[in-house]
C-alpha cells in the first residue's frame, strides 16, 4: 500500500544540525521529495533525489535515501531560526498512464531555539 | 509570490452554503492538483487535471465538485459540506504529471464549516 511516516516534531538549537526521518512503503516510488512549509504558506519544494541515488547534497541540505530500508532523511546542517517550519516528505507512483502523483507523509515540525 | 494564487485566503461556510474555491497559475502549466491537508493527517490528494482533463478522482465524495475551465485555473465547488471537511484546501500546479516534475503549491484557503 502507500503509507509515508514521519515523526511529528523535531526541537534544535540554533547552529545545530536537524536530521528529520521518513519511511515510506512503497519499493516502486521513482522520486522522494522534501517539501517546507512556513507558517500560512503553501508547500516549498526544497530538494528531491531519484531513487537509484544513495545521497544528494544542496548547500545545507543533504539527502540520504536508504532504499533496502525504505528510509528517507533530510539532514539541515547550521540550522537557522527561519529553518522552522513543517517539513514534508513524499514520494512519487510511477504507473502507467497517471504518474505524478505525490503521497505525502504527516510532516515533521521543527522547532529551532535560539 | 509562488505563481499560484489561490482565493480566498480563509472561508467560514454554513453546512448548507454554497461556495467556490479559485486556483490561478501563471507559470505556464498543464497540470493542476486539489490537496487537502487536515490537522494531524497526511496531505491527501484529491484530484488532478492535465491540459484541463481531470485525470484522478481519489475517491472524494461529490459534495466537492472540481472544475477547469483552462489551464491556468482550477475551482473547487463547495456544497453541503460536513464539519469534517474543515482543512487547509491546497492548489498546485505542474508542467505534466511525470514523476520528475516538480509542483508548486498555492497558500492553500483555510476552510471552516460551521
Amino acid at each position: 500500500g502507500e503509507d509515508v511516516e514521519q515523526s511529528l516534531f523535531l526541537s534544535v538549537r540554533e547552529g545545530d544540525s536537524s536530521v528529520i526521518n521518513c519511511t515510506y512503503t512503497d519499493s516502486s516510488s521513482t522520486y522522494l521529495y522534501w517539501y517546507k512549509q512556513e507558517p500560512g504558506a503553501g508547500l516549498q519544494l526544497l530538494t528531491y533525489i531519484f531513487s537509484n541515488m544513495d545521497m544528494k547534497q544542496d548547500q545545507r541540505l543533504t539527502v540520504l535515501l536508504n532504499k533496502k530500508d525504505k528510509h528517507l532523511s533530510l539532514r539541515i546542517a547550521d540550522t537557522q531560526t527561519g529553518d522552522s517550519a513543517i517539513y514534508f516528505c513524499a514520494e512519487t507512483l510511477a504507473f502507467s498512464g497517471n504518474t505524478g502523483k505525490l503521497i505525502f507523509g504527516q510532516g515533521t515540525t521543527l522547532q529551532v531555539k535560539p | 509570490e509562488t505563481g499560484v494564487t489561490q482565493t480566498p485566503r480563509h472561508l467560514v461556510m454554513g453546512m448548507t452554503n454554497k461556495k467556490s474555491l479559485k486556483c490561478e497559475q501563471h507559470l505556464g502549466h498543464n497540470a493542476m492538483y486539489w490537496y487537502k491537508q487536515s490537522a494531524k493527517k497526511p496531505l491527501e490528494l484529491m484530484f488532478v487535471y492535465n491540459f484541463k482533463e481531470q485525470t484522478e478522482n481519489n475517491s472524494v465524495p461529490s459534495r466537492f465538485s472540481p472544475e477547469c475551465p483552462n489551464s491556468s485555473h482550477l475551482f473547487l465547488h463547495l456544497h453541503t459540506l460536513q464539519p469534517e471537511d474543515s482543512a487547509l484546501y491546497l492548489c498546485a500546479s505542474s508542467q505534466d504529471t511525470r514523476d520528475n516534475t516538480e509542483a508548486f503549491f498555492g497558500q492553500g484557503t483555510r476552510l471552516t464549516v460551521v
